[in-house]
């Protein structure tokens, strides 16, 4: 079964303390995605990759950091740096970053702080 | 910067009708746009993708126009249905990786 799976489903984060949000793939992609939505609003790219061992900032990377040594996995870590951690997290994965490119969301992580 | 809007933010129609739900970017210099679904708490599906050097795509009953120099898309529904109650996301991708998405247009079909 090909996708992009997520986990923890939900994750509580208490004052001061680092989480990590999972963030797998089968569907042998190059690039993923990391994004951040608000209630009622669209989502914001955190951060991005291309390509295993690379990654980019994307519009609110401040607080958050990442990893890419898999092709497989795209782990993101909420630093206690990011002082509004609360929000529904997406990641998200494609072919290869050309204008061709359809990006396919796993379900998702709501975090919560304590 | 690229700004993305969906108006309206949130839609009610009966079951049956013809809907339009509308995109709007700031920046024409695009790669191309895409649609997506979002149900409640779950992650996105997506609907259509457009090419910039597109105007429009269809599947089923949507169809997706893009009018690249006027910065807007519109989403188009025929015969709308309970099940097609979500919201609907539109993104502007504008360069490699990066996409900009509006805040969503919230659909209610009622039977």
């Amino acid at each position: 079964d090909g996708g992009i799976t997520q986990s923890p489903k939900y994750l509580f984060r208490k004052e001061g303390q680092n989480v990590t949000l999972s963030c797998e793939q089968n569907l042998n992609h190059d690039a993923m995605y990391w994004y951040r939505q608000d209630p009622g609003q669209g989502l914001r790219l955190i951060y991005y990759s291309q390509i295993v061992n690379d990654f980019q900032k994307g519009d609110i990377a401040e607080g958050y950091s990442v990893s890419r040594e898999k092709k497989e996995s795209f782990p993101l870590t909420v630093t206690s740096a990011q002082k509004n951690p609360t929000a529904f997290y997406l990641c998200a994965s494609s072919i290869v970053v050309t204008s061709q490119e359809t990006q396919y969301f796993g379900p998702g992580t709501r975090l919560l702080v304590l | 910067k690229q700004e993305v809007t969906q108006i309206p933010a949130a839609l009610s129609v009966p079951e049956g009708e013809n809907l339009v739900l509308n995109c709007s970017f700031t920046d024409s210099a695009i790669y191309n746009l895409q649609w997506f679904r979002q149900d409640p708490g779950k992650g996105l599906t997506s609907l259509l993708l457009i090419q910039s050097s597109q105007r429009e795509q269809t599947s089923g009953r949507l169809n997706a126009s893009l009018d690249k120099s006027s910065g807007r898309s519109t989403l188009y529904i025929a015969a709308s249905q309970p099940g097609d109650s979500a919201t609907y996301l539109c993104a502007v991708n504008r360069h490699a990786g990066k996409s900009t998405f509006g805040d969503g247009t919230t659909l209610t079909v009622k039977p």
